[in-house]
């Protein structure tokens, strides 16, 4: 089946640095990836929708300029969470997809991402 | 606007009993459905789709979920649960509004099953 990766599977960062986390689609191209954000013992967020070599469209809340997307190719996307804070420390998750209403989305493993 | 409502944080069976997940929807549109299992350290997985063919779904590890237009529900269900089965559960439904397969989750349910 389709595998999702993630890089890192876990980070810790200082206030104030920024960290960028990768998702990779290893055995297909996807048109289509998602980004989610989920806390301890809580559903997923849908931050933003990223197309290969398009801008990213952010859901309405999420801070573009905080969150910086880039797609630049059908197996990579990228997340970088810039200037971070402790309450940026959360659970993201991408997956990837055709993008299509009624598709099934491949899921990545999750970054563990802990500001202090 | 889409949404999922899952009923219940938190299920508790015994092992070899009914897995019943309740997941209610509303939508504008006719709705994609899914259900979604996440076990720790682990990516989601898809265990059945709901689009719009058989109201009855069968998926993996023997869940299926039937879909009931008239009560907007999709709830999730297994015969005999086996220890394995304990994880969290999300409903999810497909937003059509501009067929971008963007999901919007449900809150999920930690299914736990005891010995």
């Amino acid at each position: 089946g389709a595998v999702v990766s993630q890089h890192p599977s876990w980070v810790i960062c200082k206030s104030g640095t920024s960290v960028k986390i990768e998702c990779r689609s290893l055995d297909f191209q996807a048109t289509t990836m998602f980004w989610y954000r989920q806390f301890p013992k809580q559903s997923l967020m849908l931050m933003a929708t990223s197309n290969e070599g398009s801008k990213a469209t952010y859901e309405q809340g999420v801070e573009k300029d905080k969150f910086l997307i880039n797609h630049a190719s059908l197996t990579l996307s990228t997340l970088t969470v810039t200037s971070a804070h402790p309450e940026d420390s959360s659970f993201y998750i991408c997956s990837a997809g055709p993008g299509l209403a009624g598709a099934k989305q491949y899921f990545g493993p999750g970054t563990r991402l802990t500001v202090t | 606007a889409q949404s999922v409502t899952q009923l219940g944080s938190h299920v508790s069976v015994s092992e070899g009993a009914l897995v019943l997940l309740r997941c209610n929807y509303s939508s504008s549109v006719p709705p994609y459905l899914f259900w979604y299992v996440q076990y720790p350290n682990q990516g989601l997985q898809l265990l059945l789709k709901y689009t719009s063919a058989a109201t009855l779904v069968k998926g993996i590890n023997g869940f299926e979920a039937e879909f009931k237009k008239s009560e907007t529900s999709f709830h999730l269900t297994k015969p005999s649960a086996h220890m394995s089965d304990a994880a969290e559960y999300f409903c999810a439904v497909s937003d059509g509004s501009g067929n971008t397969g963007k999901l919007i989750f449900g809150q999920g349910t930690t299914l736990q099953v005891k010995p």
